[in-house]
């Protein structure tokens, strides 16, 4: 079972940023956040991951709340090719460091 | 190209047949796993290796499904005695350690008429 709650879908408008939420209440003191994205007819495409600071890079940042039950991708400036499903995923990281993914959030980026 | 290379990229079968469907790694990459996504859903785990052994099958469905990677790069996994139900794209996806990106292939549609 994915360990994760997203909501199915968001709208954004073009240049806004994009706050995607994920809950993950049931997380232990191993497991990564990874979010993934993917676009239609592609395999999924990794975006960022962190332990329990915030993370950043050319894609997007990442924000995990102090008690990282929740997080938070943000895609600073969203553009129409943003338009994708976004997997929030927790993944232990032991040996497998197997990826579970539920259902994820349709992102629509509008103009 | 240095990307997680998958063929064929659509295969149409019928049922009851025997299918192959391939996946190269980037190289080096010594993780390497197989999953499953029916349409609207997110990709469903199947089977893990690290190097040439299986070290996690359990999300394989049934003994109809089986994967080797034997020389610890190029996996192919095999489906016996197709079903309509084994419709779905099969994606690989390969990491160098853990704990780093995962990078997916773009799939193969799987189409059992």
């Amino acid at each position: 079972d994915a360990k994760t709650t997203q909501p199915p879908s968001m709208d954004c408008a073009e240049g806004r940023a994009a706050n995607l939420p994920c809950n993950h209440s049931t997380i232990s003191g191993n497991e990564y956040v990874y979010w993934y994205r993917q676009i239609h007819s592609q395999g999924p495409q990794y975006i960022i991951h962190g332990l329990k600071n915030n993370e950043t890079n050319e894609m997007a940042s990442l924000i995990i709340t102090e008690d990282r039950k929740s997080s938070t991708l943000i895609l600073p400036h969203a553009t129409l090719r943003d338009t994708a499903v976004y997997y929030c995923i927790v993944s232990p990281r032991n040996a497998g460091n197997m990826l579970t993914f539920g259902g994820g959030t349709r992102l629509m980026v509008k103009p | 190209g240095a990307g997680v290379s998958q063929t064929p990229s659509n295969k149409v079968t019928e049922k009851g047949k025997y299918v192959e469907l391939r996946c190269d790694p980037i190289s080096g990459h010594t993780a390497l796993y197989w999953y499953r996504q029916s349409l609207g859903q997110g990709p469903e785990f199947l089977i893990y290796f690290q190097g040439t052994g299986a070290a996690d099958d359990s999300g394989l469905p049934n003994d109809r499904f089986f994967a080797v990677r034997p020389e610890g790069s190029v996996s192919t996994l095999k489906i016996q005695r197709t079903e309509r139900g084994d419709s779905a794209v099969y994606l690989c996806a390969t990491r160098a350690a853990m704990n780093t990106e995962a990078f997916f292939g773009q799939g193969t549609r799987l189409t059992v008429v």
